[in-house]
């Protein structure tokens, strides 16, 4: 079946440790996508990537990394640098940069403790 | 920038009933997308139903449709013949039509459904 999967569903960590989350795809898209939820919040974009070997800022960018060697893969890590990085994090793609539609994954939750 | 607000933070319906969510955004564009997605519980994001501002028809999709009014900024998802399973968070979203990758999403509204 084609999708978006992130793994693991659940994710603890102590605070000071990075922590790197998957996100893979099989629906053959350019663009992906890194959004962070908070309880009463809508989504706020952390990174986006239009094409392999590419990827820019999102709103809220700070203490997080990416990378994207390969078009199926858009793997996120928070850094010890990120000052409240408990939150629901998902992952989206779409067909190309410019295509109005994202599909979205079944999301991470992260706990720093 | 543009925003998106979502002025109900909680709805409730009763199953069969046929209930209301608003939206507004602000935005100085005049092309651009809006969406509903729905949030259940499992947290999955789905895409309920889009529309495209250039479109003056009002979108639909099944039990959804939507109210757009380009000029007063507002754009409402009805869901009639509400059932159990459209208990959800329910979040509008905008994106501009050309040179943004963004959405912009509202704090969405929990839309409860009773038995």
């Amino acid at each position: 079946d084609g999708g978006i999967t992130q793994s693991p569903k659940y994710l603890f960590r102590k605070e000071g440790q990075n922590v790197t989350l998957s996100c893979e795809q099989n629906l053959n898209h350019d663009a992906m996508y890194w959004y962070r939820q908070d309880p009463g919040q809508g989504l706020r974009l952390i990174y986006y990537s239009q094409i392999v070997n590419d990827f820019q800022k999102g709103d809220i960018a700070e203490g997080y990394s990416v990378s994207r060697e390969k078009k199926e893969s858009f793997p996120l890590t928070v850094t010890s640098a990120q000052k409240n990085p408990t939150a629901f994090y998902l992952c989206a793609s779409s067909p190309t940069w410019s295509s109005y539609e994202q599909y979205f994954g079944p999301g991470t939750r992260l706990t720093v403790t | 920038a543009q925003t998106v607000t979502q002025s109900q933070p909680e709805m409730s319906v009763q199953e069969a009933e046929t209930v209301t969510l608003s939206c507004t955004y602000d935005t100085s564009e005049s092309d651009y997308y809006l969406f509903w997605y729905k949030q259940p519980p499992s947290r999955q994001m789905i895409l309920v139903i889009r529309q495209e501002a250039y479109k003056q028809q009002n979108a639909t999709e099944n039990r959804f449709s939507v109210n757009f009014q380009k000029a007063a900024k507002s754009f409402s998802l009805k869901i009639s013949d509400s059932q159990l399973g459209d208990a959800a968070m329910y979040f509008c979203a905008y994106r501009s039509a050309g040179g943004s990758e963004k959405l912009v999403f509202g704090k969405g509204t929990k839309l409860t459904v009773n038995p």
